[in-house]
């Protein structure tokens, strides 16, 4: 059975910086692209990053370049997101999620809540 | 960036009744549109890959249709449980989703 854990979100302040951690098992993790998706409260999904399998290629949405980085341990089975320079705007419900063909989106964690506030 | 445009943004139905949301793309993707189904505080789940495959274990009342910029997620003979947000989402350039579709059971 795919589980993927998201970890690391909580109450932080403006201006801070949160790492967000992902733990899967169940699929061979190592071969799949992951992604993180956000959802701020009461509203819509938000595609903010992609990591491919095995070159590691990074994307990000436009918007959100520059604060957000991606990045993966194979070995860990761990996914990850960094962001710094926090603003009230990041606050969200942050999902891990695979994409077993590099596109669809397959599997989804339960997600993490950030919250931004002073 | 792509633009997925979804309506309505709201539907009330009737159990049995079928329902048809839509999904428009601000320019050509091909197939690459995909349906995913919101519960109150759960995550998304994955209904309709490229635009017509049903992923494992869907219910067949749920199928979708269209490529290029236009796309039909249909659910024939909504069931109780089917009371969720829709949502579509695209990955022919990056990615990105539609603004989604509440549907509520009357």
């Amino acid at each position: 059975e795919v589980q993927l854990v998201e970890s690391g979100g909580g109450l932080v302040k403006p201006g801070e910086s949160l790492r967000l951690s992902c733990a899967a098992s169940g699929f061979t993790f190592s071969a799949y692209r992951m992604n993180w998706v956000r959802q701020a409260p009461g509203k819509g999904l938000e595609w903010v990053s992609s990591i491919n399998a095995y070159t590691e290629n990074t994307y990000y949405a436009e918007s959100l370049k520059g604060r957000f980085t991606i990045s993966r341990d194979n070995a860990k089975r761990s996914l990850y997101l960094d962001i710094s320079t926090l603003r009230v705007e990041d606050t969200a419900v942050y999902y891990c999620v695979s994409a077993t063909t590099v596109s669809f989106f397959d599997y989804w964690g339960l997600g993490t809540l950030v919250t931004v506030s002073s | 960036e792509i633009v997925l445009t979804q309506s309505p943004d709201f539907q009330s139905v009737t159990v049995k009744e079928k329902v048809t949301i839509t999904c428009r793309a601000s320019q050509d993707i091909g197939n690459s549109l995909h349906w995913y189904q919101q519960k109150p505080h759960q995550s998304p789940k994955l209904l309709i890959k490229f635009a017509s495959q049903s992923f494992s274990g869907v219910p067949s009342r749920f199928s979708g249709s269209g490529s290029g910029t236009d796309f039909t997620l249909t659910i024939n003979g909504l069931e109780a449980e089917d009371g969720a947000t829709y949502y579509c989402h695209q990955t022919s350039s990056l990615s990105s989703f539609g603004g989604g579709t509440k549907v509520e059971i009357k």
